[in-house]
């Protein structure tokens, strides 16, 4: 167990349909980070979070955001779903944006149908 | 930015025998680099990681190589055993910076390894 939180664990939705999915670092940890992985595909990053504000943004699209509220927990929002959305979806947390290994959450498999 | 590489995308070797998976970065500012192992349908796991002082680190059966002039990275596995089947990613970053060094984290395509009897 690596203490990082993720909910929901599987989500099967519609194209068009919005989806939200919820992280709670591990307790201590500053920076969360959400990662997309698809089928048979690497991590692909999509954006960090240091204590409540943005840090750094990778591939995301516009149709996805997130935030971290001042408990530390972040969401990652998806709209507008599309088939190509369905995949994993990581968050990870660290102490610090300067730590090298990063918490890996368990994943929120999303199935866009 | 970062591009990482690696190779081979899937790998088959006998219980026992060595497993090297390469991978080769872009950014020669690069100086951390992890290796995360995602046993089937579960969450990516740190195993191991260099950083650029090193040429070496070695963990019981696992040894992470750096070579920083042709800027590649290797990950060797001795004695395999069936619970190192599982997909192994490399990854490269800077550790410093505005947004710190996970936020740099590039990860390769992953390795498929699998072990069999």
């Amino acid at each position: 167990d690596s203490g990082v939180t993720q909910t929901p664990k599987h989500l099967i939705t519609a194209t068009g349909q919005r989806v939200t999915l919820r992280c709670s670092p591990r307790s201590g940890d500053l920076s969360v980070y959400w990662y997309q992985q698809s089928l048979d595909q690497g991590l692909q990053f999509l954006i960090h979070y240091y204590n409540g504000e943005e840090r750094a943004k990778g591939n995301i699209l516009e149709r996805f955001s997130a935030q971290q509220f001042p408990d530390l927990h972040s969401e990652l929002n998806l709209s507008s779903l599309e088939l190509g959305d369905s995949a994993l979806y990581f968050c990870a947390s660290s102490v610090d944006p300067y730590t090298g290994e990063l918490f890996f959450g368990e994943g929120s498999r999303l199935t866009v149908l | 930015g970062e591009n990482v590489e690696q190779h081979p995308s899937t790998l088959s070797v006998q219980e026992g025998d060595s497993a090297v998976i390469k991978c080769t970065y872009s950014d020669s500012a690069s100086n951390y680099f992890p290796w995360y192992k995602q046993e089937l349908g579960k969450r990516p796991q740190l195993i191991i990681d260099i950083r650029s002082n090193v040429g070496e680190k070695k963990d019981q059966r696992i040894a992470v190589t750096l070579n920083k002039t042709a800027k590649h990275f290797s990950l060797h596995i001795t004695e395999t055993q069936p619970e190192d089947s599982a997909v192994y990613f490399c990854a490269a970053s800077q550790i410093g910076g505005d947004t710190g060094t996970a936020s740099k984290l590039t990860f390769g395509t992953g390795t498929r390894l699998q072990v069999t009897l």
